[in-house]
């Protein structure tokens, strides 16, 4: 069963900061990886999808970067705002149906 | 554009009382997923499906049972509820390794 550990569980960060938020699985047999966000009290959203054979995606301020083989991605936020306070949530994908695992998530708060 | 939409958004029940949560999806998707989300425990998947007709068991199945009749709807049912199985319950669907979640139902059972 696939285990997925999110470090750290909580941060609080000055705006303008760099933040790095980290997750590791068990199982490096996985098909990909998705990075999520989720606000207090809503769904989530997906914010970088990386395919297994690839080292990193990006998406504006966002970089998520793959190492299968140790079991570890990471995701990097540029110049962080009060706006992306939210929970982020890290799910490594296990096999061709779409099934992902689940970390406990970063509750990231920027301060204005 | 809806996405993925669940009802009811919230819902209180009393023990051993039973209850169908409802998923429905417009984009197509083959695959759908029920997930429950509990404090610090991230979410756990209960049941999935590979499309209509077919439907398999996650991490905590018990005391959950599906159906997928169509490509889009995928309820849950409760059959009979547990305090245990207060929680927030999180439908998604998907297609290219890429989830879509709905809003979620907040279930509380006294």
């Amino acid at each position: 069963k696939q285990e997925v550990t999110q470090i750290p569980a909580a941060l609080s960060v000055p705006e303008g900061e760099n933040l790095v938020l980290n997750c590791s699985f068990t199982d490096s047999a996985i098909y990909n990886l998705q990075w999520f966000r989720q606000d207090p009290g809503k769904g989530l959203t997906s914010l970088l999808l990386i395919q297994s054979s690839q080292r990193e995606q990006t998406s504006g301020r966002l970089n998520a970067s793959l190492d299968k083989s140790s079991g570890r991605s990471t995701l990097y936020i540029a110049a962080s705002q009060p706006g992306d306070s939210a929970t982020y949530l890290c799910a490594p994908g296990g096999d061709n149906f779409n099934k992902f695992y689940f970390g406990s998530g970063t509750k990231l708060n920027v301060k204005p | 554009n809806a996405g993925v939409t669940q009802t009811p958004k919230f819902q209180v029940l009393k023990t051993g009382q039973s209850m169908t949560l409802q998923c429905a999806q417009d984009m197509n998707h083959e695959y759908m997923s029920w997930y429950r989300q509990d404090p610090g425990m991230g979410l756990r998947l209960i049941h999935y499906s590979v499309g209509a007709g077919i439907t398999d068991q996650g991490e905590v199945p018990n005391g959950y049972n599906v159906s997928r009749s169509t490509t889009e709807d995928f309820p849950l049912r409760l059959l009979s509820a547990a305090p245990s199985q207060t929680s927030v319950y999180f439908c998604a669907s998907s297609q290219g390794g890429i989830q879509y979640f709905g809003a979620g139902t907040r279930l509380s059972v006294l």
